[in-house]
């Protein structure tokens, strides 16, 4: 089936380390790809989003890259702060408004 | 700017009884709009979407119905809970007529069911 799914459950980074969280995907029909941050009991929050015209798109202290030829999506969150523990989710779209979300990568912070 | 607000934050049940659950978008027009589920430690399951007023497409079977009465409000309910109906529920809202947008979340609820 198509599906967005992710490398690794958890991930634990010293903190002031940069960060890389993974993501595979198999629909090579989707166009968009967005990255959210989820805290424990609050909905996702967009983090940053890229279209598949694109191979890297940077934010603040953020970056998505897009390789296309192997399905790969990946997150990297610069300087990692203990306010970046969350779960984080890929998720793609093929222009039908519908996101399909991966399970989810959960990023502990090490002091 | 928009905003988006579901409530209530929590809710415990019993089985058997009803629910509605609401949700309301703040700052812009005919957004398209979704209920998602989420199980523990898992992933987003979406349960329902709205492209319009009255117009409510259900993505699984299920115990639970969706609404639009208006514009910018979204009702999750259901006559009868089950146990399995237990989750985190999440309301999500896009801007309409734009493609690669995304969709940006409520708070959710949290709905226990005993």
């Amino acid at each position: 089936g198509e599906s967005v799914g992710l490398h690794l459950p958890t991930l634990s980074v010293q903190e002031g380390d940069n960060s890389i969280i993974n993501c595979a995907y198999s629909n090579s029909a989707s166009d968009y790809f967005i990255w959210y941050k989820q805290e424990s009991g609050k909905g996702p929050q967009f983090i940053i989003d890229i279209r598949s015209n694109m191979d890297k798109r940077q934010g603040q202290r953020v970056t998505v890259l897009l390789n296309k030829t192997v399905k790969h999506l990946s997150l990297q969150i610069a300087a990692t702060q203990p306010g970046d523990s969350a779960v984080y989710f890929c998720a793609e779209t093929n222009r039908d408004d519908k996101i399909i979300f991966g399970k989810g990568t959960r990023l502990h912070i090490l002091p | 700017s928009q905003t988006i607000h579901q409530w209530p934050a929590t809710l415990v049940q019993p089985v058997g009884s009803p629910l509605s659950l609401e949700c309301t978008v703040e700052g812009t027009s005919n957004p398209n709009l979704y209920w998602y589920r989420q199980a523990a430690g898992r992933g987003l399951q979406l349960l329902f979407y709205s492209v319009g007023i009255g117009q409510i497409s259900s993505e699984v079977p299920q115990n639970l119905s969706a609404s639009r009465p208006q514009d910018r409000q979204f009702i999750l309910s259901s006559k009868k809970l089950l146990l399995s109906d237990s989750g985190f529920y999440l309301c999500a809202w896009s801007p309409t007529g734009q493609p690669n947008q995304p969709q940006h979340f409520g708070d959710g609820t949290r709905l226990s069911i005993l």
